[in-house]
Parts: C-alpha cells; sequence; structure tokens
C-alpha cells in the first residue's frame, strides 16, 4: 500500500517562500510514476499545482510557473515543494498525489494534506 | 486553464439518486477521456471513486457511475446512503502533463 504525508511549517509570512515535503512509503519514487502537488483554498475547489517526474519535466501550472519549483530526493523518498513570494491568496490545505499515468490517467493516492496559512 | 464547472452542492434522500455535473471545454473534458471523480471526506485523503470517465476501481461500489457527452462529464450516485455525504471533485486530463479539477460539490444526504 502506498502511502503519502505532507509536512510544513503551517505558518509563513508574505512574501516568503513556503517548503512542503511529502514522504512517500510504500513504493520508491526513483522506480517511477508521476507524482502531483494539488490544493485547496479554504471555501473552493482542487487546484492541481505541478507534477514531478523522474524521467522529464517538472510540469507546472501556468499560473504558478514563476514561482514554484518542485523536485525530489531520491535517497530519502521525498517530494519537495517550494513556492516564493506567497500572499494570502496561497492559504490552502496542500496535498501530494501519485498519477497513474498509462492507458488510464488518474490520481490513484493521496495524502491527508497539510495545512498553510500565510499571513504576518 | 479554467477550473471544471460543478454545482456547489447537491442534496437527496437515503435511497435515492443523484447526479453532480461537470462542464469543461474542448481542450479537457471534451477532448480527452480522462475525467475521473473523487470523494473527499474532510480530514481524511480523498478517494477515487471514477476514472477515464466510467470506470470504477476495484473495491469502489457499484453505485457510483460516470458518463460524459460532449464537455460535460456526470456522475452518478443510486441509492444514496448516508456515508456518501463528502465533497465530490471532477478532473479532468487537459494535455501536456496538465490537470484541471472542479470546484467541488458538497452532498447532503437528508
Amino acid at each position: 500500500q502506498v502511502h503519502l504525508q505532507e509536512s510544513g511549517p503551517g505558518l509563513v509570512k508574505p512574501s516568503e517562500t513556503l517548503s512542503l515535503t511529502c514522504d512517500v512509503s510504500g513504493y520508491s519514487i526513483s522506480n517511477g510514476y508521476y507524482w502531483a502537488w494539488i490544493r485547496q483554498a479554504p471555501g473552493k475547489g482542487l487546484e492541481w499545482l505541478g507534477t514531478f517526474y523522474r524521467d522529464g519535466g517538472p510540469y507546472y501550472n501556468a499560473s504558478l510557473k514563476s514561482r514554484l519549483t518542485l523536485s525530489a530526493d531520491m535517497p530519502k523518498n521525498q517530494l519537495s515543494l517550494s513556492l516564493n513570494s506567497v500572499t494570502t491568496a496561497d492559504t490552502a490545505l496542500y496535498f501530494c498525489a501519485r498519477i497513474w499515468f498509462g492507458d488510464s490517467r488518474y490520481f490513484d493516492y493521496w495524502g491527508q494534506g497539510t495545512l498553510v496559512t500565510v499571513s504576518s | 486553464q479554467s477550473a471544471l464547472t460543478q454545482p456547489a452542492s447537491v442534496s437527496g434522500s437515503p435511497g435515492q439518486s443523484i447526479t453532480i455535473s461537470c462542464t469543461g471545454t474542448r481542450s479537457d473534458v471534451g477532448v480527452f477521456n480522462y475525467v475521473s471523480w473523487y470523494q473527499h471526506h474532510p480530514g481524511e485523503t480523498p478517494k477515487v471513486i471514477i476514472y477515464d470517465v466510467s470506470q470504477r476501481p476495484s473495491g469502489v461500489s457499484n453505485r457510483f457511475s460516470g458518463s460524459k457527452s460532449g464537455n460535460t462529464a456526470s456522475l452518478t450516485i443510486s441509492g444514496l446512503q448516508a456515508e456518501d455525504e463528502a465533497d465530490y471533485y471532477c478532473c479532468s486530463y487537459a494535455g501536456t502533463n496538465s490537470w484541471v479539477f472542479g470546484g467541488g460539490t458538497k452532498l447532503t444526504v437528508l
């Protein structure tokens, strides 16, 4: 069973950089698959932020591309997200998820999410 | 890349059927058969209940079904149960390794 667990600072000040990690267990990310970051702002729907892929990309939502960096630490089996110049609009529940990408395409495993509040 | 359009809320009584619509464009729902639906009970991990428009993952009740016509996909839940009360999100692949989600629909079981 694949398990994903996000973690982060909880509170970030405006204009600073938000850094999150996603620990993956039950599957080695060095073996492949696509790995996504998704967020849900308060009272809003889900928003795909970007996708990390071992053999290409990363791929970013155009609306965030200039501020977002996705990476992975293979030995730690950990995904990372860095979002700079944050504003209150970046306050959200942030999820990491695995993408099943082949003849079928969907998000098959998700973490529970980590809440990030941007506030001074 | 605009969000897919879903009704904010739907409701139904136990045993009834409800349908949630998900409207996109010719660049996502209309062109790709990679529409998926997720059930999310707040505080828990989102769970895929439909993928590839109408496929059910192993273990998901056959009370959940999906379809698509043109730029609009639909999720139907039949025989509503109290445990179905949750938030439901549609999602479509939008090409070039990009994805778009819906705004979510809150299902209330009366």
